[in-house]
């Protein structure tokens, strides 16, 4: 089982819409949990990191966390073009950070 | 411009070439990361540096070398590397290893081997 899984497959949406990524993990202890956005060709950078049960709002950003279900979702509200990207899911569990595959978002003018 | 310098962005070498990549933090952390990012796959971790003693070697083959002289800087040392190493490696750093904080990444040095 992987420790972190992601749907596969680009997400898009048109601009102005809300952009939907969830994210499973399998490990229970998990404490933290964070999402990154990765540019064509740059590294990935922290966006949202979340610790508690419910929903953590920053700007446009909504990070959910339900650890009874194992899911971290984000929500990218009024979605724009500069928000095309891969966004990169990860939690701290066995001692380590551990990312998914990512989801592509293209956001259609 | 992030707190993690990487160098060089990019390097091409032979199978026979021995290169070094270099990472300088200056975020004041007392981890460091090597992460290898292959098209396709998640990110890999592969080499923990804590305090300057390397915690973990994610089952890396040996023609990868780290090297970490001091908390601020961490090397990776590359020998008879093959076609298939060729990646994005992802220096990070944190302010202590396990203790479930935020890690910080560089730009990040695009290898190929040829």
């Amino acid at each position: 089982q992987k420790e972190v899984e992601q749907n596969s497959g680009p997400l898009s949406v048109p601009e102005g819409a809300i952009a939907s990524l969830n994210c499973t993990y399998s490990d229970r202890g998990s404490q933290s949990f964070f999402w990154y956005r990765q540019y064509s060709g740059k590294s990935p950078e922290l966006i949202m990191f979340i610790y508690s049960n419910g929903d953590k709002e920053d700007g446009r950003f909504t990070a959910q966390l339900n650890k009874a279900s194992q899911y971290v979702s984000l929500l990218i509200r009024d979605s724009q073009p500069s928000d095309s990207a891969t966004y990169l899911c990860a939690n701290y569990g066995n001692n380590r950070l551990a990312f998914g595959k990512g989801n592509q978002v293209v956001v259609i003018p | 411009e992030t707190g993690v310098t990487q160098t060089p962005r990019h390097l091409v070498m032979g199978m026979t070439n021995k290169k070094s990549l270099k990472c300088e933090q200056h975020l004041g952390h007392n981890a460091m990361y090597w992460y290898k990012q292959s098209a396709k796959k998640p990110l890999e971790l592969m080499f923990v540096y804590n305090f300057k003693e390397q915690t973990e070697n994610n089952s890396v083959p040996s023609r990868f070398s780290p090297e970490c002289p001091n908390s601020s800087h961490l090397f990776l040392h590359l020998h008879t590397l093959q076609p298939e190493d060729s990646a994005l490696y992802l220096c990070a750093s944190s302010q202590e290893a396990g203790n479930s904080g935020t890690i910080y990444f560089g730009e990040g040095s695009w290898l190929t081997v040829v």
